[in-house]
Parts: structure tokens; sequence; C-alpha cells
């Protein structure tokens, strides 16, 4: 099925980095969502952006919808240990059969 | 905890056996979304039901099949089972029927294991 393009499939970075990661498609997109999947859990949403351009914050989460509704950014500022875990974006589609797409998700490691 | 409840957490079953997996939606909740996580291929949208209607299907194996019961709770059954179904699956739920993104709940999830 379509997917989005999710990069970097993994990092591993050391306590009290900041983090980026970012998603880009050949599609424009509505909306942009961005989760985080702890080991042995289900995703759970961080982050919702609606508009182009869009900037929202969660904590030590800043998500950005792309001026071109084809892509969005994550990132993490002073990252901690329990930041570890998986982070999927997902994309709405556009017109009236919307589906919601996924990325395949970026992996994180964090060296306390 | 989420509120969207999976049974069972882990399954192991041979080759060619049939299993049902159960999810209980978030109270309130009107749609459920069937979703398979492995590791390469991410997570992959299976089928939501709306108030007991199937609303819209993905990648979904004629093998496969679910249905959502008028207490709203959902069932995938999968049949004829492969080495290739071992993975992740993960029910989410939504209070609305359009597949609208925001709203979306995950359960914990089943492991599957096929040996």
């Amino acid at each position: 099925g379509q997917q989005l393009n999710q990069s970097p499939q993994s990092m591993f970075i050391q306590e009290g980095e900041d983090v980026s990661m970012n998603c880009t498609s050949s599609s424009i997109f509505n909306t942009w969502l961005w989760y985080k999947q702890d080991p042995g859990e289900g995703p759970v949403l961080l982050i919702a952006l609606y508009k182009a351009g869009e900037l929202t914050s969660n904590g030590r989460l800043t998500a950005q919808f792309g001026t071109t509704r084809k892509d969005s950014f994550l990132n993490i500022s002073a990252s901690i240990p329990s930041d570890v875990g998986i982070y999927f974006c997902a994309g709405l589609s556009a017109g009236n059969n919307r589906k919601l797409i996924w990325g395949l998700g970026t992996s994180l490691a964090v060296n306390p | 905890d989420s509120g969207v409840t999976q049974t069972p957490k882990h399954l192991i079953t041979a080759t060619g056996q049939r299993v049902t997996l159960r999810c209980s939606p978030r109270s309130g909740d009107l749609s459920v979304y069937w979703y398979q996580q492995s590791l390469d291929q991410g997570l992959q949208f299976l089928i939501q039901y709306y108030n007991g209607e199937e609303r819209a299907k993905g990648n979904i194996l004629e093998r496969f099949s679910a249905q959502q019961f008028p207490d709203l709770h959902s069932e995938l059954n999968l049949s004829s089972l492969e080495l290739g179904d071992s993975a992740l699956y993960f029910c989410a739920s939504s209070v609305a029927g359009q597949d609208i993104g925001y709203g979306y709940t995950f359960g914990s999830g089943t492991r599957l294991t096929v040996v």
C-alpha cells in the first residue's frame, strides 16, 4: 500500500541531544500526525497538524506541517532515556476518499 | 490504559490454523480499525468498521475477515495461517466514521506467532 517516506530509519543518540526526523510524500495531505510507540505498546498520538506551515509544540516536542503540504518534521529537544521508541508519521490524504497513510517509523535509541 | 482492550496479548499457533483476535473499543467510540505491524512493513491498515458496518478496506488478505458486533466490540479472524502472518495486530478506535486521523486510540496489540 501507499506509504510515506520517513527518515531516518533509526537513530542512536546521547542523552541531552536534539533529534530531528521527517516525513515526505509525493501527495498532498490535509493533516499530519505524529505518533510514538513504546516497546510492547500501541502507538500514542503526540502531535496533530491541520494547516500548512503550522508549528505545534508538546513539551520538548515540536512538529511542523510543511508549506508544500507534502512533508512534516518532528524535533525533540534535550532527549531523555524515556524518549526511546518508534516514532511514526501519518498523513491524512485529501479528497473524498480520505485515508490515513503511515510512515515506516523512526526507531530512536537514547544512550544515558 | 488507552481504553481500547485487545485480547489475547500473545498467541502462538501452528500453520494452517485459525485464530480470532478480539477488540473492545474505547467507550463512546463507534469506529474500530485493525492494523498489522510486522518488522519490515510498518503499520498496515487492514479494515475499518463503523457502528457494525464495514467502512473501509485496506491490505487485508482473503484469508482474514472481521466483524463488529452490536455492542461495538470487533473480532479479526485469521485463517489458514502462514509463517508470514506472524506480526503484531493492533486495534484502534475513534468516535467518527470517516478516517479523520485524529482521535485514533490504539490498543496494546496482540502478538501472533505462527510456528
